[in-house]
Parts: structure tokens; sequence; C-alpha cells
């Protein structure tokens, strides 16, 4: 499985933006890019996914860099919700189970 | 809409035990997915059914875990003969099966497990 580095944990403020930074130099060409958050005492939720093009939901942005080597989960305006532990994953095609690393504890401040 | 269950929420049991963890997918739902999350980690794969066959239990640790979708919704991991360092979340998710590669998993809030 590819694999793909985040940092341990980031810190921001309520109301900003946050950009989690995730690196994946190893993509092969048909992996996806997911991204998925725990919240404190619940199971996993996915959040968004991309394979070349940005990607837009109502929670996230995702940026993905035109080699695809790295990619950016974009929280435009972060409440403190959001507080949650974010994982990166990449998943290739015929691929079933989600691979989890350590992923970013985000930490919001009022 | 009802989203996936665990139950029990809470389990505590003596070292040598036996459990029983029980997982209710989103119905309809063809992918069922079981994962392990020792404390402060991300969660671990452990075995994947499609509907009633268990296709994948390459994550399974021991011979002592058991996973078993008899009908094709309702899932039971069970572990025979407990042991401390099988203290863990464990995490079920369910998915449609439409497409591996784009599938959203959706995860219920898993039952954790005390081994004393």
């Amino acid at each position: 499985d590819a694999k793909t580095t985040q940092p341990n944990s980031m810190e921001s403020n309520e109301e900003e933006p946050v950009h989690l930074p995730c690196n994946h130099s190893t993509i092969s060409g048909t992996d996806y890019i997911h991204w998925y958050r725990q919240l404190p005492s619940q199971g996993p939720e996915y959040v968004i996914h991309g394979l070349t093009s940005n990607v837009n939901n109502r929670m996230a942005s995702l940026a993905i860099a035109e080699d695809r080597k790295s990619s950016t989960l974009i929280l435009h305006r972060a409440t403190l919700r959001d507080a949650a532990v974010y994982y990166c994953i990449l998943n290739g095609q015929g691929a079933q189970k989600l691979v989890f690393g350590q992923g970013t504890r985000l930490t919001i401040n009022p | 809409g009802a989203g996936v269950s665990q139950s029990p929420r809470y389990k505590v049991a003596k070292r040598g035990q036996d459990v029983a963890l029980r997982c209710d997918p989103i119905s309809g739902h063809v992918s069922l997915f079981w994962y392990q999350q020792a404390l402060g980690q991300g969660p671990e794969f452990l075995t994947y059914f499609q509907n009633e066959a268990q296709l994948d239990k390459s994550g399974l640790p021991s011979d002592r875990f058991f996973a078993e979708r008899p009908e094709g919704s309702v899932s039971t991991l069970k572990i025979q003969r407990t042991q401390q360092e099988d203290s863990a979340v464990y995490l079920c998710a369910s998915s449609q099966d439409r497409a591996p590669s784009t599938d959203t998993q959706y995860f219920g809030p898993g039952t954790r497990l005390t081994v004393l």
C-alpha cells in the first residue's frame, strides 16, 4: 500500500482557514486520495476524496498538486467541532480496505 | 437515516474469556469491514466481507479472532481466550461497494474492549 506522511499535530484558531498537508510521493496513477476524520470517541467519518482535480464539498476542499505527490485538505472556516484527527489515505484500484496512518491531530483554539 | 450501529459500546472481559462484538451495517450495504484501533493509533484493518463471503481476513492477528456475516447483513466479531493485548476499540464500517477505490466507508461508534 502506498504510504502517506502527515504532521503529527496542528493548531489553528476558530473561524480561520486550516490547511492540512499530506505527502504521498509513491502514489500510483490509479490511487485516489481520501480524507477521513475522527472526532473524539467516535468512528472515522468521510470528508472528501479526489484523483487529479481539486475537489470541493460542503465540509472541505481538497487541493491536489499537479504531480499528485502531495495534497492539502482545506477547512475554510474552522469551528471547535472540527477538532479531530485527520487521516489522509490512498486507495488504489480494486482496493477494499482503508490503510490509516497516524493522522494529524487538529486542535482549534476558541 | 440509521447509520452503522455496534453493540455493546463497552465491554470488560477477564483474560481468557470469550467475547462477541456485534455490527449492524447500513441497510443494503454490500461491504462490511472490521478494524482494530489501539489507543493513540490509527485504525488497522482486520477483515472484509462482501455480502456473506469473507473475502479478506489478512488482518486478523491470530486464530483467536473469528468473524462471520451469515446472512450478509449483521456481522459478529468473536475473540476467544482474550488477552490483554486485545484491549482496543473495534470499529465496524460498511459501504455500498459500487466502486472500491471511491466507495465511502461509514463507520460505527466502535466497541471499546478492555481485557483485565
